[in-house]
């Protein structure tokens, strides 16, 4: 049982836009910034959004994020096939005093 | 460019220990920490601990205090994470990332930006 919560699977067909969300409490994502993470069929989770809404360099702006309140949501616009992966999202906890992460997300690209 | 370069894969008995190194490139070794992250297989994200390469500080999750240390060689450039009292549900693969220090503290804002290629850990009798 994660944390922090994420609906399992999310779909979408070439150039549409699709949101995954995350939910969490006042101890997380309320407190704490939110990172998002893609995890690539076989291959390491890599930073995709941090501090709520930046993206590292070399990410595409396709790729967005947002937080408010004890939620967090993660949209990706023109959605293209390379884009089918695993979205974690991750918020440190203040009480449980460790890094907390969504159970993931699964994108299929129709 | 920046890597991490984890050892290779492990394959242990129950109550056995185990020791995953992460060799760093390309940055100042002490200008970050590292985060242990393992994954089990089919599962989440499940966040170990991190250690500082600037003072040796550690942080470990509760639930794995006591079992696990987490070290540094700054001449090598390399950390370490030691798992003792192995169980069959420790079986996953291992992460190392790397987390920005800010004033000597290691900070959450900016995420874990640059991960190893993971070391599979199993656990079998």
């Amino acid at each position: 049982q994660s944390v922090l919560t994420q609906p399992p699977s999310a779909s979408g067909t070439p150039g549409q836009r699709v949101t995954f969300s995350c939910s969490g409490s006042s101890s997380n994502i309320r407190r704490n910034t939110v990172n998002w993470y893609q995890q690539l069929p076989g291959t390491a989770p890599k930073l995709l959004i941090y501090s709520n809404n930046q993206r590292p360099s070399g990410v595409p702006d396709r790729f967005s994020g947002s937080k408010s309140g004890t939620s967090a949501s993660l949209a990706i616009s023109g959605l293209q096939s390379e884009d089918e992966a695993d979205y974690f999202c991750a918020a440190w906890d203040d009480s449980l005093n460790v890094w907390v992460f969504g159970g993931g997300t699964k994108l299929t690209v129709l | 460019q920046v890597q991490l370069v984890q050892s290779g894969a492990e394959v242990k008995k129950p109550g056995a220990s185990v020791k995953v190194s992460c060799k760093t490139s390309g940055y100042t070794f002490n200008s970050y920490g590292i985060s242990w992250v393992r994954q089990a297989p089919g599962q989440g994200l499940e966040w170990m601990g991190w250690i500082s390469a600037y003072n040796g500080d550690t942080k470990y999750a509760q639930k794995f205090q006591g079992r696990v240390t987490m070290t540094t060689d700054t001449s090598t450039s390399t950390a370490y994470m030691e798992l003792r009292s192995l169980r069959s549900d420790d079986t996953a693969m291992y992460y190392c990332a790397r987390v920005p220090i800010i004033r000597g503290v290691i900070t959450v804002f900016y995420g874990m930006d640059v991960w190893g290629q993971g070391t599979t850990v199993t656990v079998s009798s």
